[in-house]
């Protein structure tokens, strides 16, 4: 099927773990950007792209990696899995033409105890 | 510094009522402005963005937002409420930081509560 996808859908780890949380989307879409949601903060940007081997620090960048090899993929990795890091974490992208109209995932649910 | 703020955390409507969630932006420049909506369990979904040109603007589900230059303001309406519009609505703004394209600032999100 067409569209973005995450996986997992929910992640539970212990802290000092290394997760990594994937992402793909079938559209080819230039763009593509990670952002964590927590009440009271909204959504966060925490890495962006802009195309494949191009990326950026958004505004919560530590503690994460990320990588674009392929247009269609950005996985994100937590290098050393912090409490704090409990989250939701959506994966976006948009296309050039149309950069702002962002398409989500459905979310990653992560919990580190 | 470009920012966007929604005032109220939750607003509660009636079925039928009309509706305004608000939304107040601070920007450089000229503001490119938009509305998601998100809801439980989702990831975000785009409603309608402003650019340029006319005012008032519709999106999808039959919402519309009203672009007010002299209140740097953005609030979304929608005539007549549905149950089903119950959800978590994001008002976010162009980040032109870095001259990167795509990025969006988004306000902490307003919960819409739509009562039978």
């Amino acid at each position: 099927d067409a569209g973005i996808t995450q996986s997992p859908r929910y992640k539970i780890t212990e802290t000092g773990r290394q997760v990594t949380l994937m992402c793909h989307q079938t559209w080819s879409h230039s763009y593509m950007f990670w952002y964590r949601q927590d009440l009271g903060h909204g959504l966060r940007l925490i890495y962006y792209s802009a195309a494949a081997d191009i990326t950026d620090k958004g505004e919560v960048p530590d503690g994460y990696v990320v990588s674009r090899s392929k247009t269609e993929n950005f996985p994100l990795t937590l290098e050393s899995a912090t409490r704090s890091q409990t989250s939701v974490y959506f994966c976006a992208s948009s296309d050039m033409g149309t950069p702002y109209e962002q398409y989500f995932g459905p979310g990653t649910r992560l919990t580190v105890t | 510094a470009q920012s966007v703020a929604q005032p109220e955390d939750q607003v509660n409507v009636a079925e039928g009522n009309p509706l305004t969630v608000k939304c107040t932006y601070s920007v450089s420049g000229n503001p490119y402005l938009f509305w998601y909506v998100q809801y439980p369990n989702r990831g975000l979904q785009f409603l309608l963005k402003y650019i340029t040109g006319d005012n008032l603007v519709k999106g999808s589900y039959g919402f519309e937002a009203e672009f007010n230059k002299s209140q740097t303001s953005f609030h979304l309406k929608k005539p007549s409420a549905l149950v089903s519009d119950s959800a978590l609505y994001f008002c976010a703004v162009r980040d032109i930081r870095g001259g990167s394209q795509g990025n969006l600032i988004f306000g902490k999100g307003t919960k819409l509560s739509v009562k039978p």
